[in-house]
């Protein structure tokens, strides 16, 4: 079975503009998480999204936003990027809303903001 | 709030053995560990939910104590494939998890 898979791998933008990062979870997941992970550091909690409807949102601004579709991949969307959103980001989907069997994370897409 | 991980880091020889710490100042849910191994995703180690329960994984185990909102990964007889960054991540009841800074673990042959 095809693990979670994210899409770009990496992707260099430049200050203010805006970027789309893609996850597909496991066939059979229906939650989805974002996360965010700047080096030397633990991912830190973006968006939970599960049969569609955000169930959960981390610290981050209103520039962060994100969906689910009804085959339960997932977009996150940064606007008006910055510096300091440079960061890997990880996709996790586990199959259902309370994580209990494990979150199974894709590889991550490197986001460089120059 | 992130949950605190000590040690930071942590050397070791084949064979020895190691204990990673998570503590949080929240009442905790459940709380799961990670291994994440350079340039490579998180891999789901163990979850342990609130009762004070004891779980394994090979020789690799953990135990929680939900009064101290305090967790403990147990690396027994360390091989060379347990090097990497190991996370707790803790749930207050909300689905959220909160991860640590992480414990790097590098052990040496």
């Amino acid at each position: 079975d095809a693990g979670v898979t994210q899409s770009p791998t990496h992707l260099i933008k430049t200050r203010g503009q805006q970027v789309t990062l893609r996850c597909s979870p496991i066939s059979g997941h229906k939650s989805v998480s974002w996360y965010q992970q700047v080096l030397g550091q633990g991912p830190q909690f973006i968006f939970q999204y599960y049969e569609k409807e955000e169930r959960g949102r981390g610290n981050f601004p209103d520039r962060f936003s994100a969906r689910q579709f009804p085959n339960y991949s997932s977009e996150l969307n940064v606007n008006a990027l910055l510096l300091g959103d440079s960061a890997l980001y990880l996709c996790a989907s586990s199959p259902d809303l309370t994580g209990f069997l494990g979150y199974t994370f894709g590889s991550g897409t490197r986001l460089t903001v120059v | 709030q992130q949950p605190v991980q000590s040690p930071q880091a942590v050397i070791l020889r084949e064979g020895e053995d190691a204990v990673i710490n998570c503590s949080s100042s929240k009442a905790l849910y459940s709380v799961h560990w990670y291994r994440q191994k350079h340039g490579e995703a998180p891999v789901f180690l163990m979850i342990l939910l609130k009762g004070g329960e004891q779980k394994g994984h090979e020789k690799i185990s953990a135990s929680f104590n939900e009064k101290k909102q305090q967790s403990s990964l147990y690396l027994t007889a360390s091989q060379l494939s347990y090097s990497g960054t190991y996370f707790c991540g803790t749930d207050t009841n909300d689905y959220k998890l909160s991860f640590g800074a992480g414990t790097t673990v590098t052990v040496r042959a």
